[in-house]
């Protein structure tokens, strides 16, 4: 089965740019990446997806390169609000197109 | 407009018992899903149903879990003889379309925390 391996957590300062990056084994060819958020006590929210290249929307911009065996979610200036966790997911290659989420990267703005 | 909204938002019952959760979705949405988070954990996909197509049951953990989707629309996840494992926020969404090559947003209801004691 896929697999996606993210960071458990990370750091980072109102107004700075945080890219979390996720590593994605075994996913189907042609299908999307995507990546969601989620607050304490709520379901997760969609964030963002691509396929390869680079998408940007005005949340995020998402970077997918040719091999697709990884991708990074960038948040521009993240403020306080940002502090959540942030999961990629990517469908399973093969007959099982099993949508597969990642564990998460908690992420924590500071002031 | 209404968003997905899950019913009860808390659950507390005693090992042993059944419980149902209920799952109202988008109105329009075709698409329902059903995933369990334990804490501090990631979501585990149980089930998928899609129009009147069979759902995909393929992530349920034990024959305990059930589901239903009356008339394309309200969605009740059953657990029969509760254990203290099943204890977990179960989350339902939905989506407009079936996934494709691309992944259509899902839209996700507030959960609802079962505690199993």
């Amino acid at each position: 089965l896929a697999k996606t391996t993210q960071p458990i957590s990370m750091d980072s300062y109102e107004g700075q740019e945080v890219n979390i990056t996720c590593s994605h084994n075994n996913i189907a060819t042609n299908d999307y990446i995507t990546w969601y958020q989620q607050f304490p006590s709520q379901g997760p929210r969609f964030i963002i997806q691509g396929y390869k290249t680079k998408v940007t929307n005005e949340v995020a911009s998402l970077f997918i390169p040719a091999d697709r065996k990884s991708s990074t979610l960038s948040l521009p200036r993240v403020s306080l609000s940002d502090t959540a966790v942030y999961y990629c997911l990517a469908r399973n290659a093969g007959n099982n197109r099993k949508l597969i989420w990642g564990l998460g990267t908690s992420l924590a703005v500071n002031p | 407009g209404a968003g997905v909204s899950q019913s009860p938002s808390n659950k507390v019952t005693e090992k042993g018992k059944d419980v149902e959760l209920r799952c109202d979705p988008i109105s329009g949405h075709t698409a329902l899903y059903w995933y369990r988070q334990s804490l501090g954990q990631g979501l585990e996909f149980l089930i998928y149903f899609q129009g009147n197509s069979a759902p995909d049951k393929s992530g349920l953990p034990s024959d305990r879990f059930s589901a239903e989707r009356t008339g394309g629309s309200v969605s009740t996840l059953t657990i029969q003889r509760t254990q203290q494992e099943d204890s977990a926020v179960y989350l339902c969404a939905s989506s407009l379309k079936p996934p494709g090559l691309a992944e259509y947003e899902q839209y996700f209801g507030p959960g609802t925390r079962l505690t199993v004691t």
